[in-house]
């Protein structure tokens, strides 16, 4: 298996408060992604990052943000949580993106629900 | 409309049928095709990636008609532990690569 975790692995917060996800990887990999996954929808990206200090918005950035100040950390962070917010979140890598069969490795993922 | 569309079930098959799930894509620009697999309340983890001869590994057969947009998984013999729910995974070449995953398709494989 990949060397990719993910803390806090669950997580109850108020609405309104700040929320800070880690992702973990001891693989090396240029690129790191967030994404959240809910009921009825696919995988959905909300950030990625294709080097330190370097990333972009996925089609679900509002309300997120995202520093990647070492190649093996990634944080995301919900800035004032909503309840639209609660879900689960997965952190993913991959070695390329700009290979169309780089596979994507999965951390174990983080449920988040905002009360 | 989504641009990667799965029936998402549930299919429910005894232990040892073939059983079949289809993906839609609307994308023309879209390049490659995963299906991968994501257990009860753990990571997706991916089962194969699909060729445009189509390609096997083991009792997993993939297909891609990219005249048609649809990719298609078919597992033979199943087993108890293919219970699952398998998602379509679509990279669109969009300058650099957009990955599209499906919502899924439930499988319960039953004694």
């Amino acid at each position: 298996d990949a060397g990719i975790t993910q803390s806090p692995r669950h997580k109850v917060t108020e609405t309104g408060t700040p929320v800070t996800l880690r992702c973990h990887q001891t693989e090396n990999h240029r690129y790191m992604y967030w994404y959240r996954q809910d009921p009825g929808h696919g995988l959905r990206l909300i950030h990625y990052s294709y080097g330190v200090k370097d990333t972009d918005k996925g089609e679900v950035s509002d309300g997120y943000s995202v520093s990647r100040s070492k190649t093996e950390d990634f944080l995301l962070t919900l800035e004032s949580a909503t309840s639209s917010q609660t879900s689960v979140y997965f952190c993913a890598i991959s070695e390329g993106g700009g290979s169309s069969y780089n596979e994507q490795f999965f951390g174990p993922g983080t449920r988040l629900t905002v009360l | 409309r989504k641009e990667v569309e799965q029936d998402p079930g549930p299919f429910n098959v005894p232990e040892g049928a073939t059983v079949a799930f289809n993906c839609t894509y609307s994308n023309s620009a879209s390049q490659s095709f995963f299906w991968y697999r994501q257990d009860c309340r753990k990571e997706p983890k991916l089962l194969m990636s699909v060729y445009s001869s189509g390609n096997e590994d083991g009792r997993f057969t993939a297909q891609l008609n990219r005249a048609s947009q649809y990719i298609s998984l078919l597992i033979r013999d199943s087993k108890l532990s293919d219970s699952a729910t398998y998602l379509c995974v679509v990279k669109i070449n969009t300058g650099g690569f957009k990955t599209i995953f499906g919502a899924g398709t439930r499988l319960f494989v039953k004694a």
